[in-house]
């Protein structure tokens, strides 16, 4: 099966700093990626999509700034998290659309991102 | 607006059998998805309805009414690892998927 492969899995970063999260599909060419955050007991929530090759779309609201999203290849696709402040502490999962065969979409192990 | 309605917990018992529901309101629909989701991890994929009818998979079943914008999951024999958080998603006319808040299921001995 398609494996898309997230990392890091937990990072804790002081306030005024970037983090980078990467999202890779290992065993197959993923276009897009979405990119969600996940407060606790809430559900998904879209963010932005990524696409190889375009600028990336941002769902209202989304500070395009503050996210910087890069689909650099077929396989990569990262979230920049720049300036971090600790109300950006959250849970943030990529996911890949499904692929031939398949009906579901595949996630990311997803990041658990404390700002401090 | 788009919404997805799920109870916010629910509690049962080893053994027992358990049904979650959802409700939607989407501008179109293109299928509907079951994802099992364990605290701090990424959501885990058990069932896909597109059309009306129950689909079922081992112990876990799903069923839809698309005239109602109404699914369940259906949970048998459960187990302590069945402990997590159930979500649906529907597909909409934009292919886009809309998230229900999920259903934390919590199983007692």
């Amino acid at each position: 099966g398609a494996v898309v492969s997230q990392h890091p899995s937990r990072v804790i970063c002081k306030s005024g700093t970037s983090v980078k999260i990467e999202c890779r599909s290992l065993d197959f060419q993923a276009t897009t990626m979405f990119w969600y955050r996940q407060f606790p007991k809430k559900s998904l929530m879209l963010m932005a999509t990524s696409n190889e090759g375009s600028k990336a779309t941002y769902e209202q609201g989304v500070e395009k700034d503050k996210f910087l999203i890069n689909h650099a290849s077929l396989t990569l696709s990262t979230l920049t998290v720049t300036s971090a402040h600790p109300e950006d502490s959250s849970f943030y999962i990529c996911s890949a659309p499904p692929i031939a065969g398949h009906t579901e979409a595949f996630f990311g192990q997803g990041t658990r991102l404390t700002v401090v | 607006g788009q919404n997805i309605d799920q109870p916010t917990e629910m509690t049962a018992t080893e053994g027992a059998i358990v049904q979650i529901n959802c409700t939607y309101q989407t501008s179109g629909f293109n299928g509907l998805f079951w994802y099992q989701q364990h605290a701090g991890e990424a959501p885990t994929f058990l069932s896909y309805n597109v059309l009306d009818g129950l689909e079922e998979k081992g112990r876990f079943s799903s069923f839809l009414s698309r005239s109602k914008g109404y699914s369940y999951l259906l949970l048998k024999e459960l187990q302590m690892k069945d402990s997590a958080s159930y979500l649906c998603a529907v597909k909409d006319s934009n292919y886009q998927l809309i998230w229900g808040a999920g259903t934390k299921l919590i199983i007692k001995p």
